[in-house]
């Protein structure tokens, strides 16, 4: 069965920190790996990783995916407290074309 | 483009009692996800639908149904509800799956379930 892990849980930072937010997984047939944001709504997408080694970013944030070791990481720097939120890792199976969540990591930002 | 709906945002309803949720998926696309999300359980795949038929399947029991209509709009039906099904559940949206830039998943807002 498929399995991602993300750590830590859960991160306590102040503004202007650098996070590096992991996420491990095991999935036959690995297609694609996602990033999401969830505030106290719906997850809104981040990230789709399918490649090794290249790094995607948008402003502070950034991921990037190692498919060798099984894993990827999402950066933030400069940490602002909107960033506070739960960050979703998603890992897509082509053949159950269904993606597996991890736990989540709950990132709280303090001014 | 508008994004994913779903209706009702807010339920409540009794245990032994059925609901019908209903998610429009982004103009375009046709695959339709349904996940359920507990504060125990984190995201938990139900089904994906793609061209009103459904095409994968979570481990959840047969009291959770849905279907996909012609214009790619679904929906969900859970019978015999347990105190248990209470959770968030999220509808998403993805486009054409043979392109290479897809699976990216785009949520609805969820609709808040609560059996009593």
């Amino acid at each position: 069965e498929d399995k991602v892990v993300q750590s830590p849980l859960s991160l306590v930072v102040h503004e202007g920190d650098t996070v590096t937010l992991n996420c491990s997984y095991e999935v036959t047939n690995f297609r694609s790996l996602l990033w999401y944001k969830q505030e106290k709504k719906a997850p809104t997408f981040l990230f789709m990783l399918t490649s090794s080694g290249i790094e995607k970013k948008s402003g502070r944030l950034s991921s990037i995916l190692d498919k060798k070791e099984l894993f990827s990481i999402l950066n933030i720097t400069a940490t602002q407290t909107g960033d506070s939120a739960v960050y979703l890792c998603a890992v897509h199976n082509t053949n159950a074309g269904k993606s597996t969540f991890g736990d989540g990591t709950t990132l709280t930002v303090k001014p | 483009k508008a994004g994913v709906t779903q209706t009702p945002r807010y339920l409540i309803k009794t245990r032994g009692q059925q609901v019908t949720l209903s998610c429009s998926p982004i103009s375009g696309h046709r695959s339709v996800s349904w996940y359920q999300q507990t504060p125990g359980q984190g995201l938990q795949f139900l089904f994906e639908y793609f061209s009103e038929t459904q095409r994968n399947k979570g481990n959840f029991p047969g009291r959770f149904s849905g279907r996909q209509f012609s214009n790619s709009r679904s929906e969900m039906n859970v019978s015999t509800l347990e105190l248990g099904d209470s959770a968030l559940y999220l509808c998403a949206s993805s486009p054409e799956p043979t392109s290479g830039s897809t699976y990216e998943q785009y949520f609805g807002p969820g609709t808040r379930l609560t059996v009593t």
